[in-house]
C-alpha cells in the first residue's frame, strides 16, 4: 500500500545552520510534491511546490529536491532561525490506492532552531 | 480578512451528541474539503467539494455528512458522535479541482484554523 514516511523525531538545529529535512514515499506515481508549515494550533501553510520533472526548486532560504527514483523530497532551510521552528509536512499529488487523484499528507517532522 | 476560516474553534461534547462544524472562504475557490488530523498528526482527506458538488468520499463512516450551501462553504455535520471521532478537523480551499486523472497544474490548498473536539 501507499506510504509516505518523514522523520517522525523532532529534529534539532542551532541557529544559522541549515536545517534538511526528509520525505519518502512508496508505491505512489506523484506528480506533484507540495511541502507545507504547521505552527501548533493552526492549519497548514503552504510553502513550495515541485514538479515530477523538475529536480530542484528555491524560494528565499528554502529548496526542495524531489528525486522520483529514490522516491525522495529533502527540504532545505538555509540560516535558520528561531522562527523556523514549526512542523513541515510533506504532501504528495498523485494518485491513490483508490485510482483517484488525491494530495496525501505525511505526518510531519518537527522543527527546532535553537537561538 | 481570513481566507478559510472555521466556526467554532473548539467544541467538546458528550458521546451520542450531533454537532456541526462551519467553514467559508472568501478567496473565489471552486473546490473545498474536510480534512481530519488525529493524536498521531496524519492529516487525512474526507471530503471533496467542487461547485456544490461532492468529488471525493473517502472511507468516513456515514455519520459524517458534508453540506455545501454555495461554493463558498462546506459544513460538516456529524451525527451520534463517538469517542474516536476526537480530533482537529481542517477546512481547505484550493482554484483546482481532485477530480479525473489528468496532469494539469495543481494549486495549492488553504487551510482553515482547525476546529477542536473532543468528545467525552
Amino acid at each position: 500500500s501507499q506510504k509516505i514516511e518523514q522523520n517522525s523525531e523532532a529534529l534539532n538545529i542551532q541557529e544559522g545552520k541549515t536545517a534538511t529535512l526528509t520525505c519518502n514515499y512508496t508505491n505512489y506515481s506523484p506528480a506533484y510534491l507540495q511541502w507545507y508549515r504547521q505552527d501548533p494550533g493552526r492549519g497548514p501553510v503552504f510553502l513550495l511546490l515541485i514538479r515530477e520533472n523538475e529536480k530542484e526548486k528555491r524560494k528565499e532560504r528554502l529548496k526542495v529536491t524531489f528525486d522520483t527514483t529514490l522516491k525522495q523530497s529533502l527540504f532545505h532551510i538555509t540560516a535558520s532561525q528561531p522562527a523556523d521552528s514549526a512542523t513541515y509536512l510533506c504532501a504528495l499529488d498523485g494518485f491513490a490506492d483508490t485510482g483517484r487523484r488525491a494530495l496525501t499528507f505525511g505526518s510531519g517532522t518537527r522543527l527546532q532552531v535553537q537561538p | 480578512d481570513t481566507a478559510v476560516s472555521q466556526t467554532p474553534k473548539y467544541l467538546v461534547t458528550q458521546m451520542g451528541n450531533d454537532k456541526s462544524i462551519k467553514c467559508e472562504q472568501n478567496l473565489g475557490h471552486d473546490t473545498m474539503y474536510w480534512y481530519k488530523q488525529d493524536s498521531k498528526k496524519f492529516l487525512k482527506i474526507m471530503f471533496s467539494y467542487n461547485n456544490k458538488e461532492l468529488i471525493i468520499n473517502e472511507t468516513v463512516p456515514n455519520r459524517f455528512s458534508p453540506k455545501s450551501p454555495d461554493k463558498a462553504h462546506l459544513n460538516l455535520h456529524i451525527n451520534s458522535l463517538e469517542l474516536g471521532d476526537s480530533a482537529v478537523y481542517f477546512c481547505a480551499s484550493s482554484q483546482v479541482p481532485y477530480t479525473g486523472t489528468g496532469r494539469s497544474a495543481q494549486e495549492t490548498q488553504y487551510f482553515g484554523p482547525g476546529t477542536r473536539l473532543l468528545v467525552l
